[in-house]
């Protein structure tokens, strides 16, 4: 049983401040990293995609992945009101077609 | 953008009754998935399609669940006898190709078996 395990939290920060988010998978030949977003709702809406180790930046949102430790955040700097939802990290290993989603962390921007 | 489309947004069905929801893959992709997440639990993988046929299904896929790619278009799941435990919200999801490309959802299809 391929396992992604995220903090369920929920996780509140101020507006502004840097939102951490977690995920650890349990398959060491898992090769492809998402981290998506969901509003109440509404379906995933994929943020970033990570394939390598190290860091990934776009705009507000850094993917991070260390392969060896089986583990990828998502750090979301100045934090906005926009930016509550619920994050679901999913992983893809390289045999067969199919992603695993953890069960997501929830996110609330006090302003 | 190109993106997936699902019809229709809610349904509403009877125990026992039959149910298909539809789905436009983007139309280059090649993979097309089904998920589902009953209110407040998380998303979980019902089957996978590639090359008109099934390259993968879950435990949740039983005989009851059925796919079906009817057209150059068209992705459809079939519930034959619906169940209060189908109540939940489904995905179709589509991907370009294998080993790396995201998923890409659709906005889902709300079914409520009363």
């Amino acid at each position: 049983q391929k396992e992604v395990e995220q903090n369920s939290g929920p996780l509140s920060v101020p507006e502004g401040a840097i939102a951490s988010l977690n995920c650890t998978y349990s398959d060491r030949v898992s090769q492809s990293f998402f981290w998506y977003r969901q509003y109440s709702g509404k379906s995933p809406e994929l943020i970033m995609s990570i394939y390598s180790n190290g860091d990934k930046e776009d705009g507000r949102f850094t993917a991070q992945l260390n392969k060896a430790s089986q583990y990828v955040s998502l750090l979301i700097r100045d934090s906005q009101p926009s930016d509550s939802a619920t994050y679901l990290c999913a992983v893809n290993p390289n045999t067969g077609n199919q992603f695993y989603f953890g069960t997501g962390t929830s996110l609330t921007v006090i302003p | 953008e190109p993106e997936v489309t699902q019809t229709p947004s809610h349904q509403v069905t009877q125990m026992g009754q039959e149910v298909i929801l539809r789905c436009v893959p983007i139309s280059n992709h090649l993979y097309f998935y089904w998920y589902r997440q009953i209110l407040g639990q998380k998303v979980e993988f019902l089957v996978s399609f590639y090359n008109n046929e099934i390259s993968e299904k879950s435990e949740i896929f039983d005989d009851q669940f059925s796919v079906e790619r009817p057209d150059g278009s068209n992705f459809t799941l079939k519930i034959r006898s619906t169940k209060l435990e189908d109540s939940a919200m489904y995905f179709c999801a589509s991907r370009e190709g294998q080993g790396g490309p995201p998923l890409h959802f659709g906005n889902g299809t709300r079914l409520t078996v009363t």
